[in-house]
Order: structure tokens, then C-alpha cells, then sequence
């Protein structure tokens, strides 16, 4: 099957850094990456959908500013957050659709936590 | 807009003994039906998909599912439990017109005893 590889796997920055995480799709031309969040023992929740060279549509109540979304290549998506907060502490996880595809292939996720 | 429904919290079975996992979906056009299955600090794992043929999908792991467009779900079942598949399975569904964008159930904690 189709492989997404996330990185970093984990990351610890302090509060009012910025910290980048990447998006691979390493045997597929992702069309489409989705970028989810996962609060402890709580579902995944869609905050962007972003197409390869255009802007990222948001989900409601998802500030762009602060999560800033590049989908530059069709195998690269990066979700930068912005000002860190100890609040933005959460498990980032992405994913990946190709064309033709009926299904998108997930990342490992990435844990994120602000001292 | 889509949904799903997951409504079990938790799930407890005995090693041995067959399990099912609940999920129900509203989602308009063609539903892409997805379970996945989630380890402590861990990724997503793909089980099992429904997209278009046979209602009864087998998965990874000896899981299987069954498509029941009548009744909206596509509950996740195993013949015989393990004690490692212990874990929380999540239930998802996409559509024909927006495939990959896709919606997660609230999670279902599967305990699987001795």
C-alpha cells in the first residue's frame, strides 16, 4: 500500500516558538493532504484540507494564522504552528490521497507538546 | 454533512469469545466505509475498507465487517478475541465525491481479559 511518512514523530518546544511538521507521501503523488488533531482519548478532528499549489481550506474554528499550511509539491505538505501555547499540545496526524484513489493513507502522527 | 457513530464507549470481551464493534453512518452519495485501529501514543492502522462489491469486507488480523446499507452501519466483528487486540478501534466514512476527506465515530476502547 501507499506510505506517508510524518516527521518529527515527537517534539517538545516552549511556549512563543514555532514548530514545523512534514508530510510525505514517499510512493505517491498526493493530490490532497488532510491535516488532523487528536486531543487525549478523543477522536480525530479535520482542521485543513490543502490542495498542491493552492491555499489550504480550514475547517470552522480552525485560525489559519495560527496553523499555516504549505502544500508546495505533490509529495510535500507542512503544517507549521505558529506562537506555540501549552493548549496546542495534541497529536498532529496527516494524510494523503493520489488520483485515482478511493482512500487517503495516513501518517504516524506527530505528538507535539509546549512547555 | 457526514457522520458516524460509535455507541460504545468501551467494549469488554474474554479472550476466545467473538467481539463486535458498532458504528452507524449518515453521509449523502456512495459511502467509503474505514476502520482503523490506534495503540497508545501510535498512529493510525488501517483494518478494513467498504467501498463498492461484497458487503462482508475482510481485514487485517482476522477482522471483518459487514456493509448493511439498510440499517447505515458497518459494524466491525472478530470470530475469536485476543488478548493484543486490546486497543481503540475508530470508524470512519468518506464519500464518492470527496474521497480522503474523512470523518471519525468518537472511538471504541476494545478490552480484551484473559
Amino acid at each position: 500500500g501507499a506510505v506517508v511518512s510524518q516527521h518529527p514523530s515527537r517534539v517538545i518546544c516552549k511556549s512563543g516558538t514555532s514548530v514545523k511538521i512534514e508530510c510525505r507521501s514517499l510512493d505517491f503523488q498526493a493530490t490532497t493532504m488532510f491535516w488532523y488533531r487528536q486531543f487525549p482519548k478523543q477522536s480525530l478532528m479535520l482542521m485543513a484540507t490543502s490542495n498542491e499549489g493552492s491555499k489550504a481550506t480550514y475547517e470552522q474554528g480552525v485560525e489559519k494564522d495560527k496553523f499555516l499550511i504549505n502544500h508546495a509539491s505533490l509529495t510535500l505538505s507542512t503544517l507549521t504552528v505558529t506562537s506555540a501555547h501549552p493548549e496546542d499540545s495534541s497529536f498532529y496526524i496527516c494524510s494523503a490521497i493520489g488520483q485515482p484513489n478511493t482512500e487517503a493513507f495516513f501518517g504516524q502522527g506527530t505528538r507535539l507538546t509546549v512547555v | 454533512a457526514q457522520s458516524v457513530a460509535q455507541p460504545e464507549d468501551q467494549v469488554n470481551v474474554a479472550e476466545g469469545n467473538p467481539l463486535t464493534v458498532k458504528c452507524t453512518y449518515s453521509v449523502s452519495g456512495n459511502p467509503y466505509l474505514f476502520w482503523y485501529v490506534q495503540y497508545p501514543n501510535r498512529g493510525l492502522q488501517f483494518l478494513l475498507k467498504y467501498i463498492t462489491g461484497d458487503n462482508l469486507v475482510k481485514g487485517s488480523y482476522g477482522f471483518e465487517a459487514e456493509f448493511n446499507k439498510s440499517q447505515t452501519s458497518f459494524h466491525l466483528k472478530k470470530p475469536s478475541a485476543l488478548v493484543s487486540d486490546s486497543a481503540l478501534y475508530f470508524c470512519a466514512v468518506s464519500n464518492n465525491t470527496n474521497a480522503g476527506k474523512s470523518t471519525f465515530g468518537d472511538g471504541t476502547t476494545l478490552t480484551v481479559k484473559p
